[in-house]
């Protein structure tokens, strides 16, 4: 099953506009990381969170981590046509190997 | 070569027919994880490799799922009688350690008839 639940789904936005996703989780975590997937493509990753940090950033990519509502968010800022893809927010727990991943939040950026 | 590397790419089966998927890690990655992503889903664990031990295969669907990796590099993912139901995308990804950043192949996409 899902661990992470991201929202909003489909997101549709213009060239040079921003981005925001939403993922939740259910337990505690290790870290939280986002991945990029293009279609027919393999993920690729993008950001890692640790449990004990609270905002980070990479590039035009802005990742926060709440832990106390269990949620984080992924934002991207000035978004280009070539950021038009499904976004994954993914989790790992204490004592467990597994990288658990959402449903994934698919972004089309309009020229 | 510099990244994972899945073949074949594409597979069609019919059910009933066993297949077998391949996973080339990158050179040196102790870790490698198989995942499955049906259509507008996100990757579904499978099953972890630590060097040529399996560490956890909780994720397996059924018993005609079977993974190796004799010698803790190359791995196998085998599906035997496959069932439409198999139809999905298979991925693997290596890392250098755990919990840490994965490196997915373009994976193996499987449809079967």
């Amino acid at each position: 099953s899902q661990q992470g639940e991201e929202d909003p789904q489909a997101l549709s936005i213009q060239e040079g506009e921003n981005a925001t996703m939403n993922c939740s989780y259910k337990t505690s975590i290790n870290n939280l990381q986002w991945y990029r997937q293009n279609s027919g493509r393999g993920l690729v990753h993008l950001i890692l969170i640790r449990s004990n940090e609270r905002e980070k950033h990479s590039g035009r990519l802005r990742v926060t981590l709440d832990t106390s509502k269990k949620s984080s968010s992924l934002l991207i800022t000035a978004s280009r046509a070539a950021d038009t893809a499904s976004y994954f927010c993914a989790t790992t727990y204490y004592g467990n190997n597994r990288l658990a991943f959402g449903k994934g939040n698919q972004v089309v950026v309009i020229p | 070569g510099a990244g994972v590397s899945q073949s074949p790419r594409y597979k069609v089966a019919k059910r009933g027919q066993d297949v077998a998927l391949r996973c080339d890690p990158i050179s040196g990655h102790v870790s490698l994880f198989w995942y499955q992503q049906a259509l507008g889903q996100g990757p579904e664990f499978l099953t972890y490799f630590q060097n040529e031990a399996q560490l956890d295969k909780s994720g397996l669907p059924s018993d005609r799922f079977f993974a190796e990796r004799p010698e803790g590099s190359v791995s196998t993912l085998k599906i035997q009688r496959t069932q439409q139901e198999d139809s999905a995308v298979y991925l693997c990804a290596s890392s250098t350690r755990r919990p840490g950043e994965l490196f997915f192949g373009e994976g193996s996409r499987l449809t079967v008839l």
